[in-house]
């Protein structure tokens, strides 16, 4: 059974940097897309970016400049680090897996079919 | 980037009763399309992928329609446990990231 769980800082300072790590257990890491989505308070779902194995990375434009997402196969781990929040940023993270494969030269995308239960960072002083 | 707007914000319904979801993408996004779930307290589950496929295991109750701009998700005879939020997901632009709606409650009535 394929399990991720989110760690990180609960609390950050505006204008420092979120660092938070998705660990995965039942499956290996070098296999699928790895992605983050975060949910402001009440709000809806927010895709943040996703890796794969090989390293390449993806991220909404609206946070490109700010965003950087990294993978550790050692420790079966991809982590996330957003730069220079506010408290516009305070939301609930989700690591999720995205079941994508890559087939000559067609990518196909079968859905972010399994979730951590997030992690709430909160943006304040 | 593909915009996503689903519609109503809010669907009032009673138990039994059939829901219909509606998901319209700014620019046709074949059937590339995915539906999710989320309940209060609890992450998001995947649904439906390619709008129409069922994942293993969600009740034969839950079916997907549409293609190209407009796409509409059904549950037949709505169970308790079937109110909460659904939200839809194009990724036409896979790999270049994916894109949510901003999601529809399902309230018991």
């Amino acid at each position: 059974q394929v399990q991720l769980q989110e760690s990180g800082p609960g609390l950050v300072k505006p204008s420092e940097t979120l660092s938070l790590t998705c660990t995965v257990s039942g499956a290996s890491i070098t296999s699928f897309y790895w992605t983050w989505v975060r949910q402001a308070p009440g709000k809806g779902l927010e895709y943040i970016g996703y890796i794969n194995y090989g390293g390449y990375t993806n991220y909404n434009p609206s946070l490109r400049s700010r965003a950087t997402i990294s993978i550790d196969p050692s420790k079966n781990q991809f982590s996330l680090k957003l730069r220079s929040v506010t408290a516009a940023d305070t939301a609930l993270f989700y690591c999720a897996r995205v079941d994508s494969v890559l087939i000559k030269g067609n990518y196909f995308f079968y859905g972010m079919d399994v979730w951590g239960r997030g992690t709430t960072v909160t943006v304040s002083s | 980037e593909t915009v996503m707007t689903q519609s109503p914000v809010t669907l009032s319904m009673s138990p039994g009763e059939r829901a219909t979801f509606s998901c319209r993408a700014s620019q046709s996004v074949v059937t590339k399309l995915a539906w999710y779930q989320q309940k209060p307290g609890q992450a998001p589950r995947l649904l439906i992928y390619g709008a129409s496929t069922r994942v293993t295991g969600v009740p034969a109750r839950f079916s997907g329609s549409g293609s190209g701009t407009e796409f509409t998700l059904t549950i037949s005879s709505l169970q308790s446990e079937d109110f909460a939020v659904y939200y839809c997901q194009q990724y036409n632009d896979w790999p270049r990231g994916v894109t949510f709606g901003q999601g529809t409650k399902l309230e018991i009535k």
